[in-house]
């Protein structure tokens, strides 16, 4: 069976801090993975990440993947509480061909 | 340009009633999806189409029906809504073949009584 499993569950750190973020996965035709940004309301997409050991950089955020042991990491630097937000991990691929969503890490950026 | 909206913002039902959640884009992507997304669960798939009057059952179909009559708009509906569908649901929208670019929609808060 096709799964995502994001930890942890929550965080909560002070501004300042970096935090990581995992992603651990077992899919079927694994074709991408991707991080999402979720605020009060939709999903914004972070990366896309298909091949192993690249990093993916935009700003204090980057993320790797390693397809040999089958996950992925988001890591966040200096942290502002802006940063407070649900992310969410999903594999493109899997039995049907479509995103499969992880449960997402509530990460809270206290000031 | 609005980009996809969803109609409405939130919608207060009680049990057996049904109701239509509309999915409006102006990007001209062929896919469109339904998904639910509740507590600790994550962004399920209800209903998904690949273009215009095509649909096809995602992950968590049950008690939803789809339709997409025109390629811009995807109908979601609950002909006799329970407790169990109390959720926030996202449409989203993709160009052919490009996962990364999904599109989503606001939401809508449906709560069922």
């Amino acid at each position: 069976e096709d799964k995502v499993v994001q930890s942890p569950l929550s965080l909560v750190v002070h501004e300042g801090d970096t935090v990581t973020l995992n992603c651990s996965y077992e899919v079927t035709n694994f074709r991408s993975l991707l991080w999402y940004k979720q605020e009060k309301k939709a999903p914004t997409f972070l990366f896309m990440l298909t091949s192993s050991g690249i990093e993916k950089k935009s700003g204090r955020l980057s993320s790797i993947l390693d397809k040999k042991e089958l996950f992925s990491i988001l890591n966040i630097t200096a942290t502002q509480t802006g940063d407070s937000a649900v992310y969410l991990c999903a594999l493109y691929g899997g039995a049907t061909n479509k995103l499969i969503f992880g449960t997402g890490t509530l990460l809270a950026v206290q000031p | 340009n609005a980009g996809v909206t969803q109609t409405p913002k939130f919608r207060v039902l009680k049990t057996g009633q049904s109701m239509t959640l509309l999915c409006a884009q102006d990007m001209n992507h062929e896919y469109m999806y339904w998904y639910r997304q509740d507590p600790g669960m994550g962004l399920r798939l209800i209903h998904y189409s690949v273009g215009e009057g095509t649909t096809a059952k995602g992950e968590v179909p049950d008690g939803y029906n789809v339709s997409r009559l025109k390629k811009q708009n995807f109908l979601l509906g609950l002909e006799s809504a329970a407790p169990s569908q109390t959720s926030v649901y996202f449409c989203a929208t993709q160009n052919r073949d490009r996962a990364y670019e999904q599109y989503f929609g606001p939401g809508t808060r449906l709560t069922v009584t």
